[in-house]
């Protein structure tokens, strides 16, 4: 166990619709970091939260959208969904300063849109 | 911006060692993060070089050139288990965490 917790482990949805993927935090860790990984990609890196702000975002579809509670969990809204967005979802934390420990992740959300 | 590259696929035989390279070029910088990646699992953190050199951990080290914008991870005494993707990681934002990992390389250990 990492200490990063995301639910669900898996999720079968149809074409147009909206799912909510959770993430808990390693404790004490204020930095979360949302990737998609879709088959055989590299990680591609959606957004990033700082004690529940926004904090970095990347190549995160209009149709994406995230945000970290003040207890720290984050959420990733996935809406109008498309076959193209059945992928590996991650997430990760890190501690507040750059201590060389790097991220820790989760063990993913695979998404599958039929 | 971050352009990373990786050679896609290496392979190697169980026992020898392998050098798996990474060049970049990043705006900001603080370090550069190793992870390896089994496939359908969540990456797992191998190493990470703030200053020049090479820094070893075990049968895995990892090396920074910072002038060159180069990295190379070396594995040694290759095991099966070792067959996975690894992926460099230029650490770039302002609390030295990286959020733009490299394309990754797939390692393959033949028997």
């Amino acid at each position: 166990d990492s200490g990063v917790t995301q639910t669900p482990k898996h999720l079968i949805t149809a074409t147009g619709q909206r799912v909510t993927l959770r993430c808990s935090p390693r404790s004490g860790d204020l930095s979360v970091y949302w990737y998609q990984q879709s088959l055989d990609q590299g990680l591609q890196f959606l957004i990033q939260y700082y004690n529940g702000e926004e904090r970095a975002k990347g190549n995160i579809l209009e149709r994406f959208s995230a945000q970290q509670f003040p207890d720290l969990h984050s959420e990733l809204n996935l809406s109008s969904l498309e076959l193209g967005d059945s992928a590996l979802y991650f997430c990760a934390s890190s501690t507040q300063t750059g201590t060389g420990d790097g991220y820790t992740f989760g063990s993913g959300t695979r998404l599958t849109v039929v | 911006g971050q352009n990373i590259d990786q050679p896609t696929e290496m392979t190697a035989t169980e026992g020898a060692i392998v050098q798996i390279n990474c060049t970049y070029q990043t705006s900001g910088f603080n370090g550069l993060f190793w992870y390896q990646q089994h496939a359908g699992e969540a990456p797992t953190f191998l190493s990470y070089n703030v200053l020049d050199g090479l820094e070893e951990k075990g049968r895995f080290s990892s090396f920074l050139s910072r002038s060159k914008g180069y990295s190379y991870l070396l594995l040694k005494e290759l095991q099966m288990k070792d067959s996975a993707s690894y992926l460099c990681a230029p650490g770039g934002d302002n609390y030295g965490q990286n959020f733009v990992f490299g394309p990754g390389t797939r390692l393959s250990v033949l028997p």
